[in-house]
């Protein structure tokens, strides 16, 4: 299967700390990206090649990777990360897929 | 700095061909991967397609027969055609550049509204 998915919602106290998964089998092979996006906005990259950052974002934002299950972990979670949060990677037949995103709320 | 300028016609009738450019300032086309991404009610994010500075296209299999990518490095453009437009093909479009299997920047987004 090519399909990524996600949890839809995830909530966080502020400071906290908060996971976001995103399982497939293509993450077996490929690294995720994940991409961070407001209401009205495009889409920001903020994890690339599993665990890098681009340049200016914050470092409580990293990425990991386990088997078929990426992981975006945000530590210490502040209230501008309140977003929706995609991964992303490609698959075998050279498609590149999204998964269905997850909300963070942030208490 | 890099920054990506899009625009194209946002109001379309079905079976018509939408159309959409994307201007790249403050950079070079060369090593990077030039793509088109669409966020829409139905599928979220999805790949649309991309181009590299030498004209090799890579599309997304479910658009490949409707979509068309070309890139006029001369102007420092590239651009998008998707034929057959339907209701389904609703929704915001973007350009965005591409390295390492990341996109890295984004232009501003583009809402195409496919009326029947």
């Amino acid at each position: 299967s090519s399909g990524l998915t996600q949890d839809p919602a995830v909530s966080v106290a502020l400071g906290q700390t908060v996971r976001i998964t995103c399982q497939g089998d293509s993450l077996r092979t490929y690294y995720a990206s994940w991409y961070q996006q407001k209401p009205g906005r495009a889409p920001l990259l903020v994890i690339y090649a599993k665990d890098k950052r681009p340049s200016g974002i914050p470092d409580r934002f990293s990425g990991s990777r386990s088997g078929n299950t990426a992981s975006l972990t945000i530590t210490g979670t502040q209230a501008e990360d309140e977003a929706d949060y995609f991964c992303n990677s490609p698959d075998s037949s050279g498609n590149r897929v999204f998964g269905p995103g997850t909300k963070v709320t942030v208490l | 700095q890099v920054q990506l300028q899009q625009w194209g016609a946002g109001l379309l009738k079905s079976s018509e061909t939408l159309s959409l450019t994307c201007a790249l300032y403050g950079g070079s086309f060369s090593g990077y991967r030039w793509s088109w991404i669409r966020q829409t009610p139905g599928q979220g994010l999805e790949w649309i397609g991309e181009i590299i500075d030498s004209g090799i296209t890579f599309y997304n299999p479910s658009l490949t027969s409707r979509v068309s990518v070309s890139i006029d490095t001369s102007r420092n453009q590239f651009s998008l055609r998707l034929t057959s437009v339907t209701a389904t093909d609703t929704g915001v479009y973007y350009c965005a550049r591409a390295y390492t299997n990341a996109w890295d920047y984004w232009g501003q987004g583009t809402l195409v509204t496919v009326s029947s």
